[in-house]
C-alpha cells in the first residue's frame, strides 16, 4: 500500500526565516507527486507536480524538490500569507491498473511577522 | 473561469436522515474523485467515478454510502441515515482524465450531524 509521510506536523517561523518541509514516501509505480496548500475551511489548493527524480519546480517563495524516495518544499523568506497547511500526495498504479493517489497528512506552517 | 464547484457548502442533517452532496468538475474534466476530511486528518480517498461508472470505490464505507456521476449533471454522494461520526468535510476533486493527472479540488462540503 502507498505511503505518504510529512514533517514536521507544524511549523512556526518569523517572516523571512527560510525553511524546507519534508514528504516521505513508499509508492508501487511512482506516476507523479503532488504538492497542495490548503488555507482553513478551504479546499486544497494545487501547487506542483514532480514527475521524476531530480525535477525542480519553482513559484514564487516555493520551491519542490523530487528524489526516489522524498520531496521537499522550500521555503524562501517566507511571509504571513504563506501560513497554510501543505499537503503532499503521491500518484501510484494500482492492480486494477489505474492510478491512485494518496495524501499526507500535512504540515501546519504559521509565519509570524 | 469556473472551477470544481460543489454545493452546499454547508449541510445540517439530524441522525437518520440522508445527505446528498453535489460536485460538478471543471469545464473539460470527466473524472471525479471523492474525498473526506476529518479535523487534523489528511484526506481520505473514497470513491472515483467517471461518467456512468465506478472506477474505485474501495474507500468507501460498504453501508450507507453511494456515488454516482451520471452522463448529465453533477456527481453525487450520497450517504443515507447519517449517524454523528459521518460529520466531516467532504471534498470532490476532478483531472481531464488517466495518466499523469493533477486533480483539482473544490471548496467542500461540511456537513455537519446532529
Amino acid at each position: 500500500e502507498d505511503q505518504v509521510t510529512q514533517s514536521p506536523e507544524a511549523l512556526r517561523l518569523q517572516e523571512g526565516e527560510s525553511s524546507s518541509l519534508n514528504c516521505s514516501y513508499t509508492v508501487s509505480g511512482l506516476r507523479g507527486l503532488f504538492w497542495y496548500r490548503q488555507d482553513p475551511g478551504k479546499g486544497p489548493e494545487f501547487l506542483f507536480t514532480l514527475y521524476s527524480a531530480g525535477e525542480e519546480k519553482e513559484k514564487e517563495r516555493l520551491k519542490a524538490t523530487l528524489t526516489k524516495k522524498e520531496s521537499f518544499l522550500h521555503i524562501t523568506a517566507p511571509k504571513p500569507e504563506d501560513s497554510a497547511t501543505y499537503l503532499c500526495a503521491v500518484q501510484g498504479v494500482t492492480s486494477g491498473g489505474y492510478q491512485k493517489v494518496t495524501f499526507g497528512t500535512g504540515t501546519k506552517l504559521q509565519v509570524i511577522p | 473561469n469556473a472551477g470544481v464547484m460543489q454545493n452546499p457548502r454547508h449541510l445540517v442533517r439530524r441522525r437518520g436522515q440522508e445527505a446528498r452532496l453535489r460536485c460538478s468538475p471543471m469545464k473539460g474534466h470527466s473524472h471525479v474523485y471523492w474525498y473526506r476530511q476529518l479535523p487534523e486528518e489528511g484526506l481520505k480517498f473514497m470513491v472515483y467515478l467517471q461518467k456512468e461508472n465506478i472506477i474505485d470505490e474501495s474507500g468507501m464505507p460498504k453501508e450507507r454510502f453511494s456515488a454516482e456521476f451520471p452522463k448529465e449533471g453533477p456527481s453525487i454522494l450520497r450517504i443515507q441515515q447519517v449517524v454523528r461520526g459521518d460529520s466531516a468535510a467532504y471534498f470532490c476533486a476532478s483531472s481531464h482524465g488517466q495518466g499523469q493527472e493533477t486533480q483539482y479540488f473544490g471548496p467542500g462540503t461540511r456537513l455537519l450531524v446532529l
